[in-house]
């Protein structure tokens, strides 16, 4: 039972434009979010994260946001830059005594085109 | 060092082995996770620490797969009669632990094959 979700295996997009990377969740516990991004023989690096008591964090290229509704959020990036090129993972934890552990999705291989 | 490091980097074995794996996290860090990612797969939580407690061993696939932590730092996990479906990248990933909403920070894996 995949509690996180991400649907898309691989995207492909031109440098400058934006890029858009989905994530479904199903644990309604959850109530903090991550994406990672991760290089070929490197372990993941954190990129930006959200609380669910918000909608939207910005970080530079980087926006995440989130419809708790719908139990969906997504990452832009603006604008896509071939550097952006791995594979990109949607993470989600709820508080379960302080745990925190992280839920991860299955990732979306992400590649910018110069 | 600045970052969580992992040893071996890679490790290859034959089944039926013992394995060892390290975990060095970012000084200062209370809590420790290890990860595994099996190929095509998302990372599967195996195991956390606070401290020097295992409070949550819930991810770990069977019993012969155990850690442990001393000194509030370094952390192996064990891997005895290793098996081919064992074969996967094993991170370990740690946090400032206290607060709520700290991410976690990796390290690079260490990838193990069975043979």
């Amino acid at each position: 039972d995949q509690q996180v979700k991400q649907n898309s295996p691989s995207l492909s997009v031109q440098e400058g434009r934006i890029s858009i990377l989905n994530c479904d969740y199903t644990n309604s516990m959850f109530d903090y979010f991550l994406w990672y991004k991760k290089y070929p023989a490197e372990g993941p690096t954190f990129l930006i994260s959200i609380s669910s008591i918000k909608d939207k964090n910005e970080d530079g290229r980087f926006t995440v946001f989130l419809n708790k509704s719908a139990k969906h959020l997504s990452l832009h990036i603006v604008p896509s830059q071939p550097g952006d090129s791995a594979v990109y993972f949607c993470a989600a934890s709820a508080w379960d005594t302080g745990r925190r552990a992280l839920t991860f999705g299955s990732g979306t291989r992400l590649q910018v085109q110069p | 060092g600045a970052g969580v490091s992992q040893s071996p980097s890679n490790k290859v074995t034959e089944k039926g082995k013992d394995v060892e794996l390290r975990c060095d996290p970012i000084s200062g860090h209370t809590a420790l996770y290890w990860y595994r990612q099996s190929l095509g797969q998302g990372l599967e939580f195996l195991i956390y620490f606070q401290g020097n407690s295992a409070p949550d061993k819930s991810g770990l696939p069977s019993d012969r797969f155990s850690a442990e932590r001393t000194g509030g730092s370094v952390s192996t996990l064990t891997i005895q009669r290793t098996q081919q479906e064992d074969s996967a990248v094993y991170l370990c990933a740690s946090r400032k632990g206290g607060g709520d909403h700290n991410e976690q920070f990796f390290g690079p894996g260490t990838r193990l094959t069975v043979l």
